[in-house]
């Protein structure tokens, strides 16, 4: 099946630094990819829709130049946490749709995600 | 809140019983997804119905979709330890948007 490579899988970095996460679709394009955070135990919040080509668009109350998102290539999403505070610290799932989905059809394929923990 | 809601929150069964879970959604979808969720990892599709569908069967699992009372249930037959997970339901509206339910972590006993 698809598969959704999410990279790195774990990140540790200091307060104020900026983390970059990596989304790629390796056997699929995807002109949408969305970023998730998750809480332990909770579940998955939809930070933002990715869409190549264009600005992102992002849920309410996600800060747009907190995480900055950015789909440059049709296999390729990036998720930059800007200025890391503890409270940034999560596990964020990135998605993809292939392009069989643009109509709201098809499966969503999950990358493994990224634990960040910002000390 | 964007959450829609399973329940129950926590199930525990034994090796060789079914698994019954339950999800709501609040708006007007075209499809429903389940998912599998292990610890610290990504999810994992199971089953896509839409919303023209009752039910669909997948090997060991029954999804089933009530577009009037927006509720799916997932069953689980004859559960495995293997099974052990998180399961969530996801509503995608026609515009491509999922919405997550809160999960549901499944305990089977050996």
């Amino acid at each position: 099946g698809a598969v959704v490579s999410q990279h790195p899988s774990r990140v540790i970095c200091k307060s104020g630094t900026s983390v970059k996460i990596e989304c790629r679709s390796l056997d699929f394009q995807a002109t949408t990819m969305f970023w998730y955070r998750q809480f332990p135990k909770k579940s998955l919040m939809l930070m933002a829709t990715s869409n190549e080509g264009s600005k992102a668009t992002y849920e309410q109350g996600v800060e747009k130049d907190k995480f900055l998102i950015n789909h440059a290539s049709l296999t390729l999403s990036t998720l930059t946490v800007t200025s890391a505070h503890p409270e940034d610290s999560s596990f964020y799932i990135c998605s993809a749709r292939d392009l069989r989905g643009l109509a709201g059809d098809g499966e969503l394929f999950f990358g493994e995600g990224s634990r960040l923990t910002v000390l | 809140s964007q959450q829609g809601e399973e329940d129950p929150q926590a199930l525990s069964i034994q090796e060789g019983e079914n698994a019954t879970m339950n999800c709501s959604y609040k708006t007007s979808i075209n499809n429903l997804q389940w998912y599998r969720q292990n610890s610290g990892r990504g999810l994992v599709h199971l089953i896509l119905i839409r919303s023209n569908e009752r039910e669909k069967h997948s090997g060991r699992l029954r999804v089933t979709l009530d577009t009037s009372k927006k509720s799916s249930s997932l069953l689980i037959t004859a559960s495995r330890a293997a099974d052990t997970a998180s399961y969530f339901c996801a509503s995608c509206t026609n515009a491509g948007k999922s919405t997550f339910g809160d999960g549901t972590t499944l305990t089977v006993k050996p």
